[in-house]
Formats: C-alpha cells, sequence, structure tokens
C-alpha cells in the first residue's frame, strides 16, 4: 500500500523567511496530493492541492510542487507570518477504483518566531 | 454552507466500555471518511463510505466499525475500548469521488 514520507518534522523560521516542506510516496498510482494546515486544537484544513496532471500550483504565498519521476512533492511558503505557525500534513490519494483513502504523512511542527 | 460536524467534542470512557461517534457531512456530500488521530502515529484511516457502502477499511481491529446512513449521515463505534483507543477521531467528507476533503473538529476520546 501507499506509504508517505514527511521531512522535516519540526521546522522553526524568522518572520518573513522561506519555509519548504518535503515528502515522498511510494505508490506510483497516487494522483492527488493535498496538504492540510493543522492549528493547535482545530481541524486539519485544506490549503492547497496538486494533481499528478500539473507540476506546480500556487496560491498567493503558498505553492506546491510535485515530481511525479521522483514521487515527491514539496510545500513551499514564502514570507511566513507568525498565523503560519501549525501543524502541516502532507497526504497522497490514488482515485482510480473510487477509493477516497487518503494516506497521511507524520505532519511538520512549523513554528515562524516574529 | 455548515461544515462537517461531530458529536459529541468531548468523550470520557472507561475500559471496555463501547462507544458511539457522529459525523454529519457538508451538505450535498456523499463521502465520508473517518481517521484516527494520535501523537505518535499521525493521522491513519480508519474506513470510508460511499452511498451506504463500506469501500475500504485501514488496519484497525474488527472492535472499530461504522455505517452510514442515506442521509449521508455516519457514525462509528467502537466496542471493547483500550486505552490505546484514546484519541481524536475525525471525520471528512468529500462531494464525489476524486474531490477535495474537508475535515469536522473531531471527537476527542480519552479512555481511563
Amino acid at each position: 500500500g501507499e506509504n508517505v514520507e514527511q521531512h522535516p518534522s519540526t521546522l522553526s523560521v524568522q518572520e518573513g523567511d522561506s519555509a519548504v516542506i518535503k515528502c515522498t510516496y511510494s505508490d506510483s498510482a497516487s494522483n492527488y496530493f493535498p496538504w492540510y494546515k493543522q492549528e493547535l486544537g482545530k481541524r486539519p484544513q485544506l490549503i492547497i492541492d496538486i494533481r499528478s496532471n500539473v507540476g506546480e500550483k500556487k496560491d498567493q504565498r503558498i505553492a506546491v510542487t510535485l515530481n511525479k519521476t521522483a514521487k515527491h512533492f514539496s510545500l513551499h511558503i514564502t514570507e511566513t507570518q507568525p498565523e503560519d505557525s501549525a501543524v502541516y500534513f502532507c497526504a497522497a490519494r490514488r482515485t482510480q477504483g473510487g477509493s477516497e483513502k487518503l494516506v497521511f504523512g507524520k505532519g511538520t511542527k512549523l513554528t515562524v518566531n516574529p | 454552507k455548515a461544515g462537517v460536524t461531530q458529536t459529541p467534542r468531548y468523550l470520557i470512557k472507561t475500559r471496555g466500555q463501547q462507544v458511539t461517534l457522529s459525523c454529519s457531512p457538508i451538505s450535498g456530500h456523499r463521502s465520508v471518511s473517518w481517521y484516527q488521530q494520535t501523537p505518535g502515529q499521525g493521522l491513519q484511516f480508519l474506513f470510508e463510505y460511499f452511498s451506504e457502502t463500506q469501500r475500504n477499511k485501514g488496519n484497525f481491529p474488527g472492535r472499530f466499525s461504522g455505517r452510514q446512513f442515506s442521509n449521508s449521515r455516519s457514525e462509528m463505534n467502537v466496542s471493547t475500548l483500550e486505552l490505546g483507543d484514546s484519541a481524536l477521531y475525525l471525520c471528512a467528507s468529500s462531494l464525489e469521488v476524486g474531490s477535495e476533503a474537508f475535515f469536522g473538529q473531531g471527537t476527542r476520546l480519552t479512555v481511563v
């Protein structure tokens, strides 16, 4: 089955710096890769996603890149702000066969220091 | 539109008891998935339902079960609770196959 590895497990940056979180997946049939942000005591919230027919997607200060050949994808946050502090989870899913099962990485705790 | 609603938010049970958690998906969403979140294991898939049918099941013991009703609301049940079942149980709903999954706020289960 699918396995998703996420690095680093913790990341501390200064406000205004960039942050990069990387994930690798094992199932070459996976074709959907969402990123979730979970603030303390709150639900995971979808912040950006990418499908396997796209190499990069941007939404304001957030971007995700996908390398299908190497089976890895990354989250890039530019101009970080204290409110970006949270745990970020990557996930992978194959949609063939009708399955909605998301396989998650273990999460990255991002701390943005003012 | 209301988001995904999970009840109850918090629950304390003793070992050996059973518990039922409820999830109401976003209106119009027919797919519901359940996940267990713990500090050590992260988010782990329990099962998913679509149109009242279980489509996939994770690697959890048979004590964990679920169902989905005709209005897409879903319940999960855990019988013979163990201390290790203490976790945040999250459900997520999707409009259809391949669409984005939106999470509820979860039910925090503590087994004592």
